[in-house]
């Protein structure tokens, strides 16, 4: 099986522009995670979906980020307009159905390495 | 939010050596976990620890869970070139989340 895809695996774009990130996840699983990793800030988690519902986007950082899953095997990240201080890398993951109380594994993708000029 | 603590932050070896590396927190957990990530790709889980004192073997790599489910630590063994990356663990976050240490970055070289 496929693990989870991300495109672009690299995206240099100016300060301003509109930066569009996705994320396909592993067939079957219901939650799906977007992160934020920097040396500074480690890992954060910006936003997560269960069965495409946003649950929690306390961690977006600003307004000028957005994230949307439309059906279960897609979902973007969407900078407008971007900044330098969003260069980072990006990981989408995402973890099967919650079996009661369980640490569920989380599955990254490869990540969107994101350099705003 | 619990905070996971992980030390050193760094970690530069030759091949051949052991090491340890640590996960602290003030708050208990009731399991942690370990991932690493390998250069210029997405962390991929190595272990599940869930109860208080238990040790778990994957290869020339242990982990142990603290008694008290606060801490936990990754010894290797005769690390190699291979076992380059950052070594995370990662808890409960709550409702189906993680949270994550920034990370131990551990270079072996030949």
């Amino acid at each position: 099986d496929a693990g989870v895809i991300q495109s672009p695996r690299h995206e240099v774009t100016e300060m301003g522009q509109e930066v569009t990130l996705r994320c396909k996840p592993i067939s079957g699983h219901d939650y799906l995670f977007w992160y934020r990793q920097t040396m500074m800030r480690g890992l954060e988690l910006l936003i997560y979906f269960n069965n495409n519902v946003p649950i929690d986007d306390s961690g977006m950082p600003e307004d000028r980020f957005s994230a949307k899953m439309p059906n279960a095997s897609f979902s973007t990240l969407k900078i407008q307009p971007s900044e330098p201080r969003d260069s980072a890398v990006y990981f989408c993951a995402s973890s099967p159905p919650s079996r009661g109380g369980s640490q569920e594994t989380q599955y990254f993708g490869p990540g969107t390495r994101l350099l705003v000029l | 939010t619990q905070l996971l603590e992980q030390s050193p932050q760094f970690l530069s070896i030759q091949e051949g050596e052991n090491l340890t590396v640590y996960c602290n927190s003030s708050s208990v957990f009731s399991s942690l976990q370990w991932y690493r990530q390998e250069p210029g790709e997405g962390p991929v889980l190595l272990v599940t620890v869930v109860t208080g004192g238990e040790v778990k073997k994957l290869k020339r790599l242990t982990f142990q869970f603290g008694d008290a489910r606060k801490d936990s630590s990754l010894h290797i063994t005769a690390a190699q070139p291979g076992d380059t990356g950052l070594y995370l663990c990662a808890g409960p976050g709550g409702y189906s989340t993680l949270t994550f240490g920034k990370g131990t970055m551990l270079l072996v070289s030949p």
